[in-house]
């Protein structure tokens, strides 16, 4: 079947301005996850929901980040007067529930360039 | 901080060897690990995941866990050049469903 989609792949920004990354998560998968990649590095949480709560937010570096998952399926991850630290690959994942042996499937990312 | 740690290589094998990655770490709770496969420039691919202490086999792929030294590894055996990428090490935080990446070894097989 499907896997996890995002869009746009590529974004470059000017600083200031305000991004909005899409994830469209495995059909059924209960569970979703943000996480940013710098080059380098391995991916960094951010966020993550069941369903349409968010149940955890603890990874987001500022509040100028921010997520949401409003009817439990797609996600959207805004960040708002980007920086160029804010440079990275951002992968959303998702898995079919949560818990322990519930394994994460990455989505091919999008790469944002603060310029 | 837990902590995920791996050596960032790169690791060179010759076309047919056995690679061994390594992997350790920090939160003694951590209950679940995974290996991901990441090739330049794409999103990580999961390989394996492990629960249980001992080996854990998947075609040329053995993954290995050793929680009392908290130690993940893994083994690729008859190693070919598709297999050149940065392997990434996950453990579950306890607690928490997110995973904790290490920064990946990057494994070269040599043709």
């Amino acid at each position: 079947g499907a896997g996890v989609s995002q869009s746009p792949r590529y974004k470059v920004a000017k600083r200031g301005q305000d991004v909005a990354l899409r994830c469209d998560p495995i059909s059924g998968h209960v569970s979703l996850f943000w996480y940013q990649q710098a080059l380098g590095q391995g991916p960094e949480f951010l966020t993550y929901f069941q369903n349409e709560a968010q149940l955890d937010k603890s990874g987001l570096p500022s509040d100028r980040f921010f997520a949401e998952r409003p009817e439990g399926s797609v996600s959207t991850l805004k960040i708002q007067r980007t920086q160029q630290e804010d440079s990275a690959v951002y992968l959303c994942a998702s898995s079919r529930a949560s818990g322990p042996a519930y394994e994460q499937y990455f989505g091919p990312g999008t790469r944002l360039t603060v310029t | 901080q837990k902590e995920v740690e791996q050596n960032s290589g790169p690791l060179s094998v010759p076309e047919g060897a056995i690679a061994s990655l390594n992997c350790t770490y920090s939160d003694r709770g951590s209950q679940s690990f995974f290996w991901y496969r990441q090739y330049s420039g794409k999103s990580p691919e999961l390989i394996m995941s492990i629960y249980s202490n001992g080996d854990k086999e998947d075609g040329r792929f053995t993954a290995q866990l050793n929680k009392a030294s908290q130690y993940v590894s893994l083994l690729i055996r008859d190693s070919q050049p598709s297999d050149s990428a940065t392997y990434l090490c996950a453990a579950e935080g306890s607690g928490t469903y997110k995973y904790i990446f290490g920064t990946g070894t990057r494994l070269k097989v040599l043709a």
